[in-house]
């Protein structure tokens, strides 16, 4: 059981727009930034999303992030065949002294 | 190019020991801090183990806590995980990543990531 709560998949037709919901609570997404990770098939996890929205270099702007309370989404528009990934949202929790990981939502591009 | 190199996974029975390494080049690594993660056969990300640019401050997982040690040794650019009492449980892949931020209200985020080695744990 993750700390961070995810679907476990969401699927798009191309040129969609999609979002994955992460949710928390006060001790983790409420009092810390949140990350996000893609993790495409039989490769290690990639950062996607940094301090809530910010994209790092290389990242198109087709990916967004957002926080608001203790959840935060991550919305894919203009759904490519090259975003069929496994997604994940983490953040620092302080009560438990650790990072914490949602369990990860597959995308499914139709 | 920023790189990080995991090795030491293989194949040990319950109750034994096994020690992780990742190499780091690229950047000054003792200026960052460092983590581990896992990902178990099929499974999402596990956060198992941080440790602070100078090695002071280290924190672990509860499902690791007592059993595994992490380290750093800033003059080799290198970064362990010895894993000790191991369990069916703890097969996984384990990453090596580097932890950033800009400041303190930036937070801090994992980039990049090695690209695990394979722990099995099978009798």
């Amino acid at each position: 059981q993750s700390v961070l709560t995810q679907p476990p998949s969401a699927s798009g037709t191309p040129g969609q727009r999609v979002t994955i919901s992460c949710s928390g609570s006060s001790s983790n997404i409420g009092s810390n930034t949140v990350n996000w990770y893609q993790q495409l098939p039989g490769t290690a996890p990639k950062l996607l999303i940094y301090s809530n929205n910010q994209r790092p270099s290389g990242v198109p702007d087709r990916f967004s992030g957002s926080k608001s309370g203790t959840s935060a989404s991550l919305a894919i528009s203009g759904l490519q065949s090259e975003d069929e990934a496994d997604y994940y949202c983490a953040t620092w929790d302080d009560s438990l002294n650790g990072w914490v990981f949602g369990g990860g939502t597959k995308m499914t591009v139709l | 190019e920023v790189q990080l190199v995991e090795s030491g996974g293989g194949l040990v029975k319950p109750g034994e020991s096994l020690r992780l390494s990742c190499a780091a080049s690229g950047f000054t690594f003792s200026s960052y801090n460092m983590n581990w993660v896992r990902q178990a056969p099929g499974k999402g990300l596990e956060w198992v183990s941080s440790i602070s640019s100078g090695g002071t401050y280290i924190y672990y997982a509860d499902s690791v806590k007592g059993r595994f040690t992490i380290s750093r040794d800033n003059a080799k650019n290198s970064l362990s995980l010895q894993l000790s009492s191991l369990r069916a449980e703890d097969t996984a892949v384990y990453y090596c990543a580097r932890q950033r931020q800009y400041s303190t209200s930036s937070g801090s985020w994992f980039d990049p990531w090695g690209q695990g080695t394979l722990v099995t744990v099978s009798s």
